[in-house]
């Protein structure tokens, strides 16, 4: 079955770096886009980055553009988001999702999360 | 401000059928295949139907999705009190090329 396990959440100080990984079993991860999506206490849903299923593109959303990068390793089968220059507004529990296909029709398996705290 | 546009909450008794709007533009439902997902506390979000109406195995019928234009709906019939969760829509947008939730919706079953 489909495994996807998010590590690397922690405390970190405003202007800090972690990196997030995720670790994929069950499937082909080389085959399927993934994407980041994380959520802030006592809000909603928002998607962070994707990746395509070789690496090639990479996409991401305005709010970390510029100092979150997604990445993954297909032969380690892991997915990667590299944050640098964090802000208290980055806090939040952080998912990978395995993309439907590759054209981006739904995220359909989730990680159980990883909470990434930004304060001092 | 989600690019996506949800009620932020609906309501209904134990039975009883609801529904859940989604409202976006021709960037991204009027283009692109809608996703739902319900995100219960403290779990992880579960892909309910995609490709605007269709459901995962596993998924029950008592969830369905349709889409028309720049809109699309979710139902739930038969509510169960386990059915009391937020609910999402999702789509790509061609023009941000992001990936877009709307801000979700609080189902209570009363």
């Amino acid at each position: 079955q489909v495994q996807l396990v998010e590590s690397g959440g922690g405390v970190v100080q405003p202007g800090g770096s972690l990196r997030l990984s995720c670790a994929a079993s069950g499937f082909t991860f080389s085959r399927f886009g993934m994407h980041w999506v994380r959520q802030a206490p006592g809000k909603g849903l928002e998607w962070v980055a994707l990746v395509w299923y070789d690496g090639s593109h990479k996409h991401n959303a305005d709010s970390v553009k510029g100092r979150f990068t997604i990445s993954r390793d297909n032969f380690q089968n892991t997915l990667y988001l590299q944050m640098n220059s964090l802000r208290v507004e980055d806090t939040a529990v952080y998912y990978c999702a395995k993309d439907l296909t590759n054209t981006w029709h739904a995220l359909d398996y989730w990680g159980q999360g990883t909470l990434v705290t930004v304060s001092s | 401000q989600s690019v996506l546009t949800q009620p932020p909450s609906v309501s209904a008794a134990p039975g009883q059928k609801v529904t859940i709007s989604c409202s976006g533009s021709n960037s991204n439902i009027g283009n692109n295949y809608v996703s739902w997902y319900q995100k219960l506390p403290g779990t992880a979000p579960k892909l309910l139907i995609y490709d605007n109406n269709k459901r995962p195995s596993g998924i029950p019928d008592r969830f369905s999705g349709s889409k028309s234009g720049t809109s699309a709906t979710l139902g739930i019939t038969g509510l169960q009190t386990g059915d009391e969760a937020d609910y999402y829509c999702g789509t790509w947008d061609s023009s941000l090329s992001a990936w877009v939730f709307g801000g979700g919706t609080k189902l209570t079953v009363l």
